[in-house]
């Protein structure tokens, strides 16, 4: 079963465009929600995170916007670069006590901005 | 300083052979965490441990061994490896919530 649900698998884009890929949980004990950043042949990096204190942060030409209601997440890159081709993983988990260290992983989107 | 490391970065085997993955943190991350990346299933969780002498299982724990006596180190063995078992294998530390990962091992099973 699949708790964190992301979308769309692929997406391109042109150079100066706008990135956008959406998660959607299910858990709402979930309290933190990350980016993460994989470039081809290197392990996933984490690129931004939120709290659900918050309905957006930003930083650089990176955002997240979430939406608790809705129980929906969702990163934009703004200008997107050919440097921003990657695949990105949505993520979400219940905190850092005990075992909610675990994440519970999306499935990923491969991202290709061309030149 | 170099982080986290995973070795061997390629490895290639054949079916019923024993492997053992390497994963060494310089850091003093209590978490450490193998995943299991394929292509269309994303990262899986195969186990984790909370610290030295702790460990749990993941998603798809089958077919697989791991063991923490010492904080820095946490090896993930394929008892009788199996060509399912080939993957892109992650070796990551957890500090609070964000999780680094290793570079990787890439094993084929033949």
């Amino acid at each position: 079963q699949q708790q964190v649900k992301q979308s769309p698998q692929s997406l391109i884009v042109q150079k100066g465009g706008i990135s956008i890929i959406n998660c959607a949980y299910e858990n709402t004990a979930f309290d933190y929600f990350p980016w993460y950043q994989q470039f081809p042949g290197k392990g996933p990096a984490l690129l931004i995170a939120i709290r659900p204190d918050v309905s957006e942060k930003k930083e650089g030409r990176f955002t997240i916007s979430f939406n608790k209601s809705a129980k929906q997440f969702s990163l934009h890159i703004m200008d997107s670069q050919p440097g921003d081709s990657a695949t990105y993983f949505c993520a979400a988990s219940r905190g850092s006590a005990g075992n909610n260290r675990k994440l519970i992983w999306g499935l990923g989107t491969s991202l290709a901005v061309n030149p | 300083d170099a982080g986290i490391t995973q070795s061997p970065r390629y490895k290639i085997t054949e079916t019923g052979r024993q492997v053992t993955l390497m994963c060494h943190q310089t850091w003093s991350h209590s978490y450490m965490f193998w995943y299991r990346q394929d292509l269309g299933h994303g990262l899986r969780l195969i186990y984790y441990s909370a610290a030295a002498d702790i460990t749990d299982k993941g998603e798809v724990p089958d077919g697989y061994v791991v063991s923490r006596s010492k904080t820095e180190n946490f090896p993930l063995t394929l008892e009788s490896a199996t060509r399912s078992q080939t993957s892109v294998y992650f070796c990551a530390t957890s500090d609070y919530n964000e999780q680094f990962f290793g570079p990787g091992t890439r094993l084929t099973v033949l």
